[in-house]
């Protein structure tokens, strides 16, 4: 069965406390793993897509990385305004549109 | 609009009831989604639609649950016979292109069901 996890499911950092957000993924053919950003009470943002293996894509202090097996969101020097939800997702071929998303990784950065 | 709009934002019914969500896609987009999302955890695929034509409805949980994009914009999420466990959040999202993977999410509506 096709399969994206993400871990930890919350992860609480101190303002310029760099750290990587984890997302495990077990699916018959990556097409594409993609990466959103959701804020409470809003819908998922996109941020990065993510093709073969050893790619990386960065915005800001945000940076994601992706291996044959999973994909890691590096947060550099956080702030506060980067608290959110993260989100990965796989796209898979032979199942069209269908992103499989994992549960999040919710990040609190205290100032 | 300059983003996904759907509607209502928030639907509160009575157990048997029939809802009705609508989504309004960004303006010249391809593909048309619909996710279910529980609190704490990510969406959960429903259908998705290219144009007009649906293109997977493999999520949807049983006959209950049907989508039409009639005219390839507007599209319409029906739930029948509404029960409890249908209570969720409902979330539309478009694509530039199909099967792209890189959607644009409406602000959902929130259903509950008494």
């Amino acid at each position: 069965e096709d399969q994206v996890t993400q871990s930890p499911e919350a992860l609480r950092l101190q303002e310029g406390e760099s750290s990587s957000l984890n997302c495990s993924y077990t699916v018959s053919g990556l097409r594409g793993l993609f990466w959103y950003r959701q804020d409470p009470g809003k819908g998922p943002e996109f941020l990065f897509t993510l093709y073969s293996a050893g790619e990386e894509k960065e915005k800001e202090r945000l940076k994601a990385t992706l291996t044959k097996k999973e994909s890691f969101l590096h947060i550099t020097a956080p702030k506060p305004e980067d608290s959110a939800t993260y989100l990965c997702a796989s796209l898979i071929y032979n199942q069209g549109g269908k992103l499989i998303f994992g549960q999040g990784t919710e990040l609190s950065v205290k100032p | 609009g300059a983003g996904v709009s759907q509607s209502p934002r928030y639907k509160v019914t009575k157990r048997g009831q029939d809802v009705a969500l609508r989504c309004d896609p960004i303006s010249g987009h391809v593909s048309l989604y619909w996710y279910r999302q529980a609190l704490g955890q990510g969406p959960e695929f429903l259908t998705y639609f290219n144009y007009e034509a649906q293109q997977d409805k493999s999520g949807l949980p049983n006959d209950r649950f049907s989508a039409e994009r009639p005219e390839g914009s507007i599209s319409t999420l029906t739930i029948q016979r509404t029960e409890q466990r249908d209570s969720a959040m409902y979330r539309c999202a478009s694509s530039l292109q199909g099967a792209s993977g890189e959607l644009f999410f409406g602000e959902g509506s929130r259903l509950t069901v008494l």
